[in-house]
């Protein structure tokens, strides 16, 4: 089993759609998870940290079910500058390392 | 307060040929990442790397790669006799010194190798 899955898409949505996307994750004692962007032919960016109880940035909201071992990533009101790859990333031994999932890719259309 | 930088930004060589990629971290970061990333698929962790010492290398092929970042200068990651299936984009990432899981990892722009 891979350390961390995500659907690899693509998902296609019109503009203001909201859209979720999941990611599972294999080590229980993974201690912290990240969303990650990447824009085409670009470096990854930190688009937000997910805690334990959940966070929220603007549009973007966070959750983590330790439970099930998965995060989410919750898109509200797309916009069409949205459009890139997200990344689930976890740390599974409590150190600086990370586990990056495959990505999901999202394309926002008018 | 320039950010990680890679270079070269794309290196062609061909097959049998040594690659060489650069990494100067963020200034105050001591701790450095590999990833390669072939066409169409995610990072793959290859090494993490703190002065002088390799922490973690357990994503780095058993031969013909190795990884260095020395007291002074660049981190280097380095493929001896290169194959096709070497081409890809290699990333660096950079975190802080202290310890905390949630250390957010900075990328550079990462350097795309062709192997010919």
């Amino acid at each position: 089993r891979k350390e961390v899955e995500q659907d690899p898409g693509p998902f296609n949505v019109p503009e203001g759609a909201t859209v979720a996307f999941n990611c599972t994750y294999s080590n229980s004692a993974s201690q912290s998870f990240f969303w990650y962007r990447q824009d085409c032919r670009k470096e990854p960016k930190l688009l937000m940290s997910v805690y334990s109880s959940g966070n929220e940035d603007g549009r973007f909201t966070a959750q983590l079910n330790r439970a099930s071992q998965y995060i989410s990533l919750l898109i509200r009101d797309s916009k069409l500058s949205d459009s890139a790859t997200y990344l689930c990333v976890v740390n599974p031994y409590n150190n600086n390392d990370m586990r990056f999932g495959a990505g999901t890719r999202l394309t926002v259309k008018p | 307060n320039a950010g990680v930088m890679q270079n070269p930004r794309h290196l062609v060589r061909r097959r049998g040929q040594e690659a060489r990629l650069r990494c100067s971290p963020m200034k105050g970061h001591s701790h450095v990442y590999w990833y390669r990333q072939l066409p169409e698929e995610g990072l793959k962790f290859m090494v993490y790397l703190q002065k002088e010492n390799i922490i973690d290398e357990s994503g780095m092929p058993k031969e013909r790669f190795s990884a260095e970042f020395p007291k002074e200068g660049p981190s280097i990651l380095r493929i001896q006799q290169v194959v096709r299936g070497d081409s890809a984009a290699y990333f660096c990432a950079s975190s802080p010194m202290f310890q905390s899981s949630y250390n957010e990892q900075f990328f550079g722009p990462g350097t795309r190798l062709t192997v010919l």
